[in-house]
């Protein structure tokens, strides 16, 4: 079956723009996350989803960071006014109901703000 | 504050040998632990897992396990092979929320 798929797969923008990164989970799964890795770390949490709504968004660094997930499939991750220190690997994972541990990750979108 | 710590930034091994990650952790209240391995520009692929409650999982080539009286766990991986060279990333979870990543471990199979 298809996996988690993020788009776009790479995206460069300038200093103080808005961005926005998609992700499509695996289908019926009911949770969803987003992580950010840097070079030579491993991901960082940034938001969960449980349904439509935001369980935990204790990761956000800060308020340009917001995402939604309005009908329980689809997220969509917002970063206004970018800066360069927000370059990263933005990833993308998703988890079927039932409580299950394991998160099955998308390929990731490389954010490049110049 | 890192709470998931891989010590060894790379390992080398011989094509056939065991091959050992580490992992150490810090806080007590983690219920599962997850391996994660990674290939350049793809996503994390989950690997195998192991609860709390336990000290031993074997998955075919693969077996973690956990030491909760040292906060330590290790991946061993026997025979190693070519195609396991990759990234591993160890993750902890309280419940089923977020998952805690360490640095990783870059594992390079040589024939």
């Amino acid at each position: 079956g298809a996996g988690v798929s993020q788009t776009p797969s790479n995206k460069v923008t300038e200093k103080g723009k808005y961005v926005e990164l998609r992700c499509d989970p695996i289908s019926g799964h009911t949770a969803l996350y987003w992580y950010r890795q840097s070079l030579g770390q491993g991901p960082e949490f940034l938001i969960y989803f449980q349904g439509t709504g935001a369980a935990d968004d204790s990761g956000l660094p800060n308020d340009r960071f917001f995402a939604v997930r309005p009908e329980g499939s689809v997220s969509t991750l917002k970063i206004q006014r970018t800066e360069r220190g927000d370059s990263a690997v933005y990833l993308c994972a998703s988890s079927p109901a039932g409580g299950s541990y394991e998160q099955y990750f998308g390929p990731g979108t490389r954010l490049t703000v110049t | 504050d890192q709470q998931v710590k891989q010590n060894s930034p790379s390992l080398s091994v011989q094509e056939g040998r065991i091959s050992i990650l580490n992992c150490d952790y810090t806080n007590s209240m983690f219920d599962y632990f997850l391996w994660y391995k990674k290939y350049p520009a793809e996503g994390p692929t989950f690997l195998i897992s192991i609860s709390s409650i336990k000290d031993k999982n074997e998955d075919g080539r693969f077996t973690v396990f956990l030491n909760k009286s040292a906060k330590h766990l290790s991946l061993h991986i026997v025979p190693s092979q070519p195609g396991d060279s990759a990234v591993y990333f160890c993750a902890a979870a309280i419940n089923t929320d977020k998952l805690i990543f360490g640095t990783g471990t870059r594992l390079q199979v040589f024939p």
